[in-house]
């Protein structure tokens, strides 16, 4: 099965860097998964981490370690549009389910 | 590539009604999926399409829920008698399957309202 945990909401100011934090139990994992979601929205992929490391993808990067269960996904120079939610999800060998946490709030303020 | 399409984009009805939704994966995508998300949490997957193959199914799919992909193309998710605690959004995501773990991409969700 698999768990996965996340805090609720942050609020940053405009160009900051916000780091998000996620972790999770899962049995035969398979990778893990970052979204953004704004409210009423689908969610949009950001980024995927199935080694230990860090990925980097312009203003966003994610970082894992799976001995310890840990992913993170860094914020750099916060806009306003960046306020939303952002979903980590863990993927297991043997089915192609996403396991949802319940996501980050973070709220942008000037 | 217009995305990953669903209707109705919203859906009110009356407790013990019948409702169906639409989804339209990415045309190019086998891969796809079913999840339903409640205010405040993440999506909880409910079922999975690989083609036309019904391959994965999860326990939160009771049997007044049905879910079809009868050409590998779209999919159609029922649920039957309706009840007050399947309001929710759900949502309809698409992949390939070529080079491992593609990732999913959502549509902007059905959003279903029980009175």
């Amino acid at each position: 099965g698999q768990n996965i945990d996340q805090p609720t909401e942050m609020t940053a100011t405009e160009g900051a860097i916000v780091q998000i934090n996620c972790t999770y139990q899962t049995s035969g994992f398979n990778g893990l998964f970052w979204y953004q979601q704004h409210a009423g929205e689908a969610p949009t992929f950001l980024s995927y981490n199935v080694l230990d490391g860090l990925e980097e993808k312009g203003r966003f990067s994610s970082f894992l370690s799976r001995s310890k269960g840990y992913s993170y996904l860094l914020l750099k120079e916060l806009q306003m549009k960046d306020s939303a939610s952002y979903l980590c999800a863990g993927r297991s060998y043997g089915n192609n389910r996403l396991a949802f946490g319940k996501g980050n709030q973070v709220v942008v303020i000037p | 590539d217009t995305g990953v399409s669903q209707n109705p984009r919203h859906k009110i009805t009356k407790r013990g009604q019948n409702v169906t939704f639409r989804c339209d994966p990415i045309s190019e995508h086998n891969r796809l999926y079913w999840y339903r998300q409640t205010l405040g949490q993440g999506p909880e997957f409910l079922t999975y399409f690989q083609n036309e193959a019904q391959l994965e199914k999860s326990r939160l799919l009771s049997d007044r829920f049905s879910a079809e992909r009868p050409k590998g193309s779209f999919s159609t998710l029922e649920i039957q008698r309706t009840e007050q605690g399947d309001s929710a959004m759900y949502l309809c995501a698409s992949s390939d399957d070529t080079g491992g773990n593609q990732p999913q991409h959502f549509g902007d969700g059905t959003r279903l309202s029980i009175l």
